[in-house]
């Protein structure tokens, strides 16, 4: 089935510094990938939605600027948290479909936690 | 806007119980609706996917109902086991394509030995 890598699965940053999370499709390709953002105990918030070749769709009250989105390929897509700050430690989690086949569900990466101090 | 409701938010239950988690959505416009697993700190495990025309999904002990009318859905698990424990996750897809799934906020399940 479709498989989604997702690294670093955690990370440890610096106040002020950025940080780059993948989210790589490694059997399919996907134009689109979605960003998600889970804090403790919370349901899983879209953040954005990555477009293969174009700019990211943000939700409302989601800074694009801190949160970089590229999606060069048909099977990346990153995102970097620019000038991190405490309040940006959360775990972060990709998700894309299979567009080539009659599958409809949505494969998950296995999330990226990242603390920032 | 869509809303998604999962009730109870946490339960606790002996194992070799059978037992139901809830799911409501307020908008009956959708694509289709999907349960995942999650384990503390890790990712989502695709566990079923209804699509909007069916009315239930089976996989081994699990079977997830829809009723797109009422806007609920129902995941049933038969005989736990303390390997079930996990938190789990509804979401709906709406029926504009290219959209992203709108989350529940997850039914945290622990099963005792």
């Amino acid at each position: 089935g479709a498989v989604v890598s997702q690294h670093p699965s955690w990370v440890i940053c610096k106040s002020g510094t950025s940080v780059k999370i993948e989210c790589r499709s490694l059997d399919f390709q996907a134009t689109t990938m979605f960003w998600y953002r889970q804090f403790p105990k919370q349901s899983l918030m879209l953040m954005a939605t990555s477009n293969e070749g174009s700019k990211a769709t943000y939700e409302q009250g989601v800074e694009k600027d801190k949160f970089l989105i590229n999606h060069a390929s048909l099977t990346l897509s990153t995102l970097t948290v620019t000038s991190a700050h405490p309040e940006d430690s959360s775990f972060y989690i990709c998700s894309a479909r299979d567009e080539g086949t009659s599958s409809y569900g949505y494969t998950f990466g296995s999330g990226t936690r990242l603390t920032v101090v | 806007k869509q809303e998604v409701t999962q009730i109870p938010a946490a339960l606790s239950v002996p194992e070799g119980e059978n037992l139901v988690l809830n799911c409501s959505f307020t908008d009956s416009a959708i694509y289709n609706l999907q349960w995942f697993r999650q384990d503390p700190g890790k990712g989502l495990t695709s566990l079923l996917l209804i699509q909007s025309s069916q009315r239930e999904q089976t996989s081994g002990r699990l079977n997830a109902s829809l009723d797109k009318s009422s806007g609920r859905s129902t995941l049933y698990i038969a005989a736990s086991q303390p390997g079930d424990s996990a938190t789990y996750l509804c979401a709906v897809r709406l029926i504009w394509a290219g959209t992203a799934l709108i989350f529940g906020k997850g039914t945290t399940l622990s099963v005792s030995s």
